[in-house]
């Protein structure tokens, strides 16, 4: 599976907006990139996704790089419920074990008050 | 949105006895379902993918005769521990994608915590 790298923590605070960066510079052209987050003691959490272009969801926002090497999700105002693990995935196409995840370290994202 | 449930949320038992948890889709169909273990601070880590009607297929280091799984349906995959240890106390999720949807998501579940003493 292509690999991502991701800082280990960051930090915000509350009603800021987050940037969190992921490179994946052995992307392919079929990978999709992904990010969940995880609460403490909870399952994982869908986000968002893209393929090339810029996404936008009621939660998120993604920026996809040009040459998708790299991506940003976007917080727009966190707030002391965003404060969780996110996780940025690649995940090609295909149903069945192509949907499986494979998860890195993540980013632990602190929101401060 | 979809939901995962599963069932326990935690359990405790005692080493050598086995534990089974169970994973269902509550309004969706679900042709694999995927199970994690997670270890405190540490990241989710993929055990095996569950195929309805068929095998599991397991990650590499993952031992097929203790961690039994069954998909006996399109809503439910369990996970057996057999004869467990205190080292197999983990944080255990499961997650499944609908069948024939154009989702692209995963849905996961809320975890089961296993304490064996």
């Amino acid at each position: 599976d292509a690999k991502t790298t991701q800082p280990n923590s960051m930090e915000s605070n509350e009603e800021e907006p987050v940037h969190l960066p992921c490179n994946h510079s052995t992307i392919s052209g079929t990978d999709y990139i992904h990010w969940y987050r995880q609460l403490p003691s909870q399952g994982p959490e869908y986000v968002i996704h893209g393929l090339t272009s810029n996404v936008n969801n009621r939660m998120a926002s993604l920026a996809i790089a040009e040459d998708r090497k790299s991506s940003t999700l976007i917080l727009h105002r966190a707030t002391l419920r965003d404060a969780a693990v996110y996780y940025c995935i690649l995940k090609g196409r295909g149903g069945g074990s192509n949907y499986k995840l494979t998860f890195g370290k993540g980013t632990l994202l602190t929101v401060n008050p | 949105g979809a939901v995962v449930s599963q069932h326990p949320s935690w359990v405790i038992c005692k080493s050598g006895t086995s534990v089974k948890i169970e994973c269902r889709s509550l309004d969706f169909q679900a042709t694999t379902m995927f199970w994690y273990r997670q270890f405190p601070k540490q990241s989710l880590m993929l055990m095996a993918t569950s195929n309805e009607g068929s095998k599991a297929t397991y990650e590499q280091g993952v031992e097929k005769d203790k961690f039994l799984i069954n998909h006996a349906s399109l809503t439910l995959s369990t996970l057996t521990v057999t004869s467990a240890h205190p080292e197999d106390s983990s944080f255990y999720i499961c997650s499944a994608h609908p069948t024939g949807t154009p989702y692209n998501e995963q849905f996961f579940g809320p975890g089961t915590r296993l304490t064996v003493l």
